[in-house]
């Protein structure tokens, strides 16, 4: 089965950061990667579609670029209401998530 | 507003059975794919399954499969997943998703959750 790998597992930066997290496929995924955030106690948001599409009314400062193996999610500056823990998810067949980034401040 | 709501977590002993309930409203729910999503205490997210619009299709994880059942109701505008054989490592928040782009799935409405808890 192929393996999602999220790097790193946990960060801490300041408000204004350029913040950067990586997700790896184990094979060739082209672009069919969706990334997500998710708030302490609330449900996940869908943040970024088909590897580097925004979802409407996510920030700018959200996005997203890759293809094949390697993927970035990256938040430009830092913000205070992006502290979450970020998913990486794949398409191709069936669905399978990355193991999460928490983002710390 | 697209809401999804859903019911029927419970405590259950090992071996047992939950059927867990979604309801839909605000969104054209028969038009969309529909799935389960589940967290574990602490943990990261987990797909669980999914039924495309029409009810003809289900996908399951290899962790669930054989043990699990989703189904709709399209008059109702629900969504359903029975979970048999339960297991202590079935213990999870059970999200219910809309599937906006199946079968390029991408999950971009979500329930607030529902709690099953598998222990004796």
């Amino acid at each position: 089965d192929i393996q999602m790998t999220q790097s790193p597992s946990s960060l801490s930066a300041s408000v204004g950061d350029r913040v950067i997290i990586t997700c790896q496929a184990s094979r060739d995924i082209t672009n069919h990667l969706n990334w997500y955030q998710q708030k302490p106690g609330k449900a996940p948001k869908l943040l970024i579609c088909d590897g580097s599409n925004l979802e409407t009314g996510v920030p700018s400062r959200f996005s997203g670029s890759g293809y094949g193996t390697f993927f970035t999610l990256t938040i430009s500056s830092l913000q205070p209401e992006d502290i979450a823990t970020y998913y990486c998810q794949k398409h191709d067949s069936l669905p399978i998530f990355g193991g999460g980034t928490k983002v710390e401040v | 507003e697209e809401d999804l709501v859903e019911s029927g977590g419970d405590l259950v002993q090992p071996g047992g059975s939950l059927r867990l309930s979604c309801v839909a409203s605000g969104l054209t729910f028969t038009a969309y794919a529909m799935g389960w999503v589940r967290q574990a205490p602490g943990k990261g997210l987990e797909w669980v399954s999914t039924i495309t619009a029409d009810g003809t299709v289900t996908w399951y994880a290899d962790s669930v499969r054989g043990r699990t059942t989703i189904s709709r109701d399209n008059s109702g505008n629900m969504v359903f997943l029975q979970l048999n054989g339960l297991r202590v490592d079935d213990t999870a928040t059970y999200y219910c998703v809309r599937d906006k782009n199946y079968p390029r799935d991408a999950f971009d409405v979500w329930g607030r959750g529902t709690i099953v808890t598998v222990s004796s």
